[in-house]
C-alpha cells in the first residue's frame, strides 16, 4: 500500500520570506500523482500545486513550486514571498493510477504552517 | 456555481442517534468519496463510487452506510453513532479518463458532526 509522510508536524515562517515543506512517499508503482492540498482554518480543501510522475521538470504555481525527486520517492513544495493568507494546513498526497473510482488519494498526516507578520 | 456541496455543515447529536450527510456535484464528474478527517486532522478515505457502483469500500465499521441515488449523489448514513464517529466528513468528486486523474479531486466543504 501507498504511504505519504511528512516529518514536520508544524513549521513557521515570517511574512515575505520562503519555506520548504517536506514529503516522502512509497510506492511500488511508476506513474501517479502528486498533490499538495491547503486546508485554511476554514477546512476548505484546496488544490495548490500537481506533479504528473513521468514528467521530470518541477511544477511552478505562481509562488508555489516543488521539487521532485522521483528516485527518492521526496516531494518537497516550496513556498516564496510567503503570506499571511498561506497560514494553513498543509497535505501532501499521492494518487496511484487506475479504473474509475480505485484512483484513490492517500493523505500525509499534514504540516501546519505559521506565517508570521 | 459548479461546486460539491455538502449538507448540513455542523451536525450535533447524541450517541446511539442516526444521521445523514449529504452531497452533490454538479461538475459533471463521474467518481465521489468520502474522506474522514480525524482530531489530528488525518484524512482517510471510507469510500468511493463510481456511476452509482461501489469501488472502494476502506475498514469501516458497518454502521456506515453510503448511498448513491446518480451520479451526481453521495450520500452517508451512520446508524447507532457513537463517541468516536465525531470527526469532519468530507464528500469529493473526480473525473475518469485517461490523464484525468491529474486534476485531483473537488473537495466540499466538510460537515463537522459532534457526537454527545
Amino acid at each position: 500500500a501507498q504511504t505519504v509522510t511528512q516529518s514536520q508536524p508544524e513549521m513557521s515562517v515570517q511574512e515575505a520570506e520562503t519555506v520548504t515543506l517536506s514529503c516522502t512517499y512509497d510506492t511500488s508503482e511508476s506513474n501517479y500523482y502528486l498533490f499538495w492540498y491547503k486546508q485554511p482554518p476554514s477546512r476548505q480543501m484546496i488544490l495548490v500545486i500537481r506533479q504528473e510522475a513521468y514528467k521530470q521538470q518541477n511544477a511552478t504555481e505562481n509562488r508555489f513550486s516543488v521539487n521532485f525527486q522521483k528516485a527518492a520517492k521526496s516531494f518537497s513544495l516550496k513556498i516564496s514571498d510567503s503570506q499571511l493568507g498561506d497560514t494553513a494546513m498543509y497535505f501532501c498526497a499521492f494518487m496511484n493510477l487506475g479504473p474509475g473510482g480505485s484512483e484513490k488519494l492517500v493523505f500525509g498526516k499534514g504540516t501546519k504552517l505559521t506565517v508570521n507578520p | 456555481d459548479t461546486a460539491v456541496s455538502q449538507t448540513p455543515k455542523y451536525l450535533v447529536t447524541q450517541m446511539g442517534n442516526d444521521k445523514s450527510i449529504k452531497c452533490e456535484q454538479n461538475l459533471g464528474h463521474d467518481t465521489m468519496y468520502w474522506y474522514k478527517q480525524d482530531s489530528k486532522k488525518f484524512l482517510k478515505i471510507m469510500f468511493s463510487y463510481n456511476n452509482k457502483e461501489l469501488i472502494i469500500n476502506e475498514t469501516v465499521p458497518n454502521r456506515f452506510s453510503p448511498k448513491s441515488p446518480d451520479k451526481a449523489h453521495l450520500n452517508l448514513h451512520i446508524n447507532s453513532l457513537e463517541l468516536g464517529d465525531s470527526a469532519v466528513y468530507f464528500c469529493a468528486s473526480s473525473q475518469d479518463g485517461p490523464g484525468q486523474g491529474m486534476y485531483g479531486y473537488t473537495f466540499g466543504s466538510g460537515t463537522r458532526l459532534t457526537v454527545v
